[in-house]
């Protein structure tokens, strides 16, 4: 059981932009930086955001990433059909004795 | 461009140990800039985090598999390594390989993963 949690699903039509909450607490999200994977169906996961907002080179600028407190988030903007893949948040807990964690998993749809 | 590899079984028996190792080509295990770990994600389900190691040797566990699991490296090979101990069904699973950055807090690189199905 993850102790980052992610919305089971979000949607939203070509064009348009989707978000993707990650929730934590002050032993993970609160004190460590945030990374986002995005893993395409069939695929290994790939690094889309990491220290909780700089992407990767060849990463397009409509992924996003912030963070607030105990949360972080993912912005999508401009969807299209290609975005369409499970998205996991990540990083450590120092509860658990700086074990690496992963968010729940996010599936993206594009209508 | 850096490239990791996982190999080993596919199947595996319950209650004998996993082993898989992974292949690093295009750049040096032996960077201290880098750790490198394994990851599971059981058919269907989310990623799991399974253990981490420096180029020293020096690791760290997934406190719930930590009494089931070790990692190793080998420099020389440019290749590091995971036994799990006692499988049971549980432990069926795609694992990959990944390169955590110091510098990136992220695994920045990922192997294509490999399926391991724990049956008789």
């Amino acid at each position: 059981q993850s102790v980052l949690t992610q919305p089971p699903s979000v949607s939203a039509a070509p064009g348009q932009k989707v978000t993707i909450s990650c929730s934590g607490s002050s032993s993970n999200i609160g004190n460590n930086y945030v990374s986002w994977y995005q893993q395409l169906p069939g695929t290994a996961p790939k690094l889309l955001i990491y220290e909780n907002n700089q992407r990767p080179s060849g990463i397009p600028d409509r992924f996003s990433g912030s963070k607030s407190g105990t949360s972080a988030t993912l912005g999508i903007t401009g969807l299209q059909t290609g975005d369409e893949a499970d998205y996991y948040c990540g990083t450590w807990d120092i509860s658990l004795s700086a074990a690496r964690v992963f968010g729940t998993g996010t599936k993206v749809t594009v209508l | 461009q850096l490239q990791l590899q996982e190999s080993g079984p596919g199947l595996v028996k319950p209650s004998e140990t996993l082993s898989l190792t992974c292949t690093v080509s295009g750049g040096s295990i032996s960077s201290s800039r880098y750790y490198w770990g394994w990851i599971r994600q059981p058919p269907g389900k989310g990623l799991e985090w399974i253990a981490s190691i420096y180029y020293t040797g020096s690791a760290s566990y997934n406190p719930s598999l930590e009494s089931r699991v070790t990692m190793s490296v080998d420099t020389s090979k440019n290749q590091f390594s995971l036994r799990l101990t006692s499988v049971t069904a549980a432990d069926t699973a795609v694992y990959y390989c990944a390169r955590f950055g110091r510098g990136k807090w992220s695994f920045d690189y990922w192997g294509q993963g490999t399926l391991v199905t724990v049956s008789s």
